[in-house]
């Protein structure tokens, strides 16, 4: 079946660090990639996505690019903010209706 | 920014209560799910309901009943819960579209949740 596979965490950085949050996959087929982002007290949103290989999603300074050959989705941003601090999960969708979540990966940001 | 609201935001029960939690969207979607999330664990998918159907049940245990009255309401009927059953239960929706016959899920859009403690 389908698994993603991401660190937990928590991952903690100073202001103005580069980030990056690794993400593999395992998956029949061309399955779509997705990024969502928990805040404190919320619900999932979704930061960005990419629906085929080498398509790259971005939005907010955040940035992930469909690696069909290595099966990765890793997510990057090059200059984190205390904003940013939240739990971020990678996700993939393949077929009708199956949405398969990582773990979640908490990043913690330090002014 | 979300058109996806879920009410109560926080709610403690007893073992022998019956609650119900409430999910909205007011995005026009014509699907909606049941997510449960627990810490250190990836979330679960409990429900889907496609056009007001039930089309996924994840093996959830028959003291979580949901209920799907039109496409714009999700509601879970809770009763009899365990301790374990302690989590973030989120509401999602999205839009199922249909190409060339095969339905397709775009992307899922959630609410801020429900905090359910279970005494």
């Amino acid at each position: 079946g389908n698994s993603v596979t991401q660190m937990e965490g928590p991952v903690t950085l100073s202001e103005e660090a580069f980030l990056t949050i690794n993400c593999t996959y395992t998956a029949t087929g061309y399955p779509s990639l997705f990024w969502y982002v928990q805040y404190p007290g919320e619900g999932l949103q979704l930061l960005l996505k990419a629906t085929k290989a080498d398509d790259k999603g971005s939005n907010k300074g955040f940035e992930a690019t469909y690696r069909k050959e290595t099966t990765s989705f890793h997510l990057e941003k090059g200059s984190v903010q205390v904003s940013d601090s939240a739990v971020y999960f990678c996700a993939l969708r393949g077929g009708y209706q199956k949405v398969t979540f990582g773990i979640g990966t908490k990043l913690q940001v330090i002014p | 920014e979300t058109g996806v609201t879920q009410t109560p935001r926080h709610l403690v029960m007893g073992m022998t209560n019956k609650k119900s939690l409430k999910c909205e969207q007011h995005l026009g979607h014509n699907a909606m799910y049941w997510y449960k999330q627990s810490a250190k664990k990836p979330l679960e998918l409990m429900f889907v309901y496609n056009f007001k159907e039930q089309t996924e049940n994840n093996s959830v245990p028959s003291r979580f009943s949901p209920e799907c009255p039109n496409s714009s309401h999700l509601f879970l009927h809770l009763h009899t819960l365990q301790p374990e059953d302690s989590a973030l239960y989120l509401c999602a929706s999205s839009q199922v579209l249909t190409s060339g016959g095969h339905p397709t899920l775009d992307t899922q859009y959630f609410g801020p949740g429900t905090r359910l403690t279970v005494l």
